[in-house]
């Protein structure tokens, strides 16, 4: 079985500062990771992927994540925190042995962006 | 503007009724999948559907069912409505084959409130 962890279900950063989010996960096979992005009263859109290619993914809108398998971790960062960043932020896991990609989403993090 | 289209946006039903969701797919897009997400918390895989026919389903009783039809959109029913599923649904698309080739897009979903 596979499951997420999302650290965190709010943050609060200034506008300019560094942004990160944590995501751990658990699975005895590294699976495929997500991050999505939830603005209020809309559906997910997504950030980035990480599907076995490069460990550092960079993804929409400043947005990068870096996968690391000894920490089964995949942390979303992003340098500087605009205020169109403030929403809520999703890791999400599909396994590699079920390719039609059914996600499993970790609680969310809602980011708060202060100026 | 994903493509994907979901109907009602808000929808208000008593204990009991039965309710049924609707989502058009993004063109070219063979799958849909719907997930359940409850206020505070991540989304929750309700089932899949490809090519017309259920492609998974997540852990969720029989009473929500659904439907993938000619044209691949889809419909969501839920009988005896319960306070519990009071949540945003949200339907996905995607090309069948899973995530590694192909991003999934999301619809904006459907508030269903259960009184």
């Amino acid at each position: 079985a596979q499951s997420v962890t999302q650290l965190g279900s709010h943050v609060s950063v200034s506008e300019g500062a560094l942004v990160l989010l944590r995501c751990n996960y658990s699975s005895s096979v590294p699976p495929y990771l997500f991050w999505y992005v939830q603005y209020p009263n809309q559906g997910l859109q997504l950030l980035l992927k990480y599907t076995s290619a490069a460990t550092l993914v960079k993804g929409i809108n400043g947005f990068e994540a870096e996968f690391k398998k000894s920490e089964t971790s995949f942390h979303l960062t992003k340098p500087s925190a605009h205020m169109s960043d403030a929403a809520e932020y999703f890791c999400a896991v599909s396994s590699k042995t079920d390719s039609w990609g059914k996600l499993q989403f970790g609680a969310g993090t809602q980011v708060v962006v202060t100026p | 503007e994903t493509g994907v289209t979901q109907s009602p946006t808000h929808l208000i039903k008593t204990r009991g009724q039965q309710v049924t969701l609707r989502c058009s797919s993004q063109s070219g897009h063979n799958t849909v999948s719907w997930y359940q997400q409850a206020l505070g918390q991540g989304p929750q895989f309700i089932f899949q559907y490809y090519r017309e026919e259920e492609n998974g389903r997540g852990n969720f009783p029989p009473r929500f069912s659904g439907l993938q039809f000619p044209n691949y959109s889809s419909e969501l029913n839920v009988n005896a409505l319960e306070l519990d599923d009071s949540a945003l649904y949200l339907c996905a698309s995607s090309l069948g084959g899973g995530f590694m080739n192909t991003e999934a897009f999301f619809g904006q979903g459907t508030r269903l409130t259960v009184v």
